[in-house]
């Protein structure tokens, strides 16, 4: 069976350091993968996904950036962290299919910023 | 453009039944899933339409309207449990992108 992990769990971070957030699945190849932001009392918003090793795209403008180096590992990061960056950051997978895409969340990192 | 409409909070008593609606407008259409979340915790499926209808799972069952741009998720026999969010997402086509709502935060009383 597929599982996906995130760490770390939760974050304190003061403004201006550096972040960096992990996500790795088990149990499948290929997966598309996705990095969501949910500030408090929010909906989810899509930051970056990828279909592929070194595939990233970007949905919104921002400080943060994403990269894919291995099929099922995806990082988050940030060279300087600003108070707006906190949030509930998910990771997400899904399979590559033309019709059904569940997406499939991480247990989430919660960042507060300082 | 997208968007995702669904209210943002709902309250019910333990037993009954409740209907959370969703309404969308997307460029594409490739499904509408409703998901459950938990205060603190990660969303999980509970649903995916991509035809005209109801679709029933135990207590819950969905229901969409492609015509109408609508979609409905009933929950039955409301457990203190069920208190949550509840997401409306709408599949895009062309890649595998979901477009969330905001929720709906339901609360379960005795």
């Amino acid at each position: 069976s597929q599982t996906i992990h995130q760490w770390p769990a939760t974050l304190v971070q003061p403004v201006g350091s550096p972040l960096s957030l992990e996500c790795t699945v088990e149990g499948t190849s290929n997966p598309n993968l996705y990095w969501y932001r949910q500030a408090a009392g929010r909906g989810l918003q899509l930051l970056f996904y990828s279909v592929g090793i070194g595939q990233i795209s970007s949905e919104v403008p921002q400080n943060l950036s994403a990269s894919r180096p291995q099929d099922r590992q995806f990082i988050l990061s940030s060279k300087k962290l600003l108070l707006s960056d906190s949030g509930f950051y998910l990771c997400a997978w899904s399979m590559e299919r033309e019709y059904y895409n569940e997406q499939f969340f991480g247990p989430g990192t919660r960042l507060t910023v300082l | 453009g997208q968007n995702i409409d669904q209210p943002t909070e709902m309250t019910a008593t333990e037993g009954a039944i409740v209907q959370i609606n969703c309404t969308y407008q997307t460029s594409g259409f490739n499904g509408l899933f409703w998901y459950q979340q938990h205060a603190g915790e990660a969303p999980t499926f509970l649903s995916y339409n991509v035809l005209d209808g109801l679709e029933e799972k135990g207590r819950f069952s969905s229901f969409l309207s492609r015509s109408k741009g609508y979609s409905y998720l009933l929950l039955k026999e409301l457990q203190m449990k069920d208190s949550a969010s509840y997401l409306c997402a709408s599949g895009d086509t062309g890649f595998q992108k979901l477009v969330f709502g905001t929720g709906t935060r339901l609360l379960v009383s005795p």
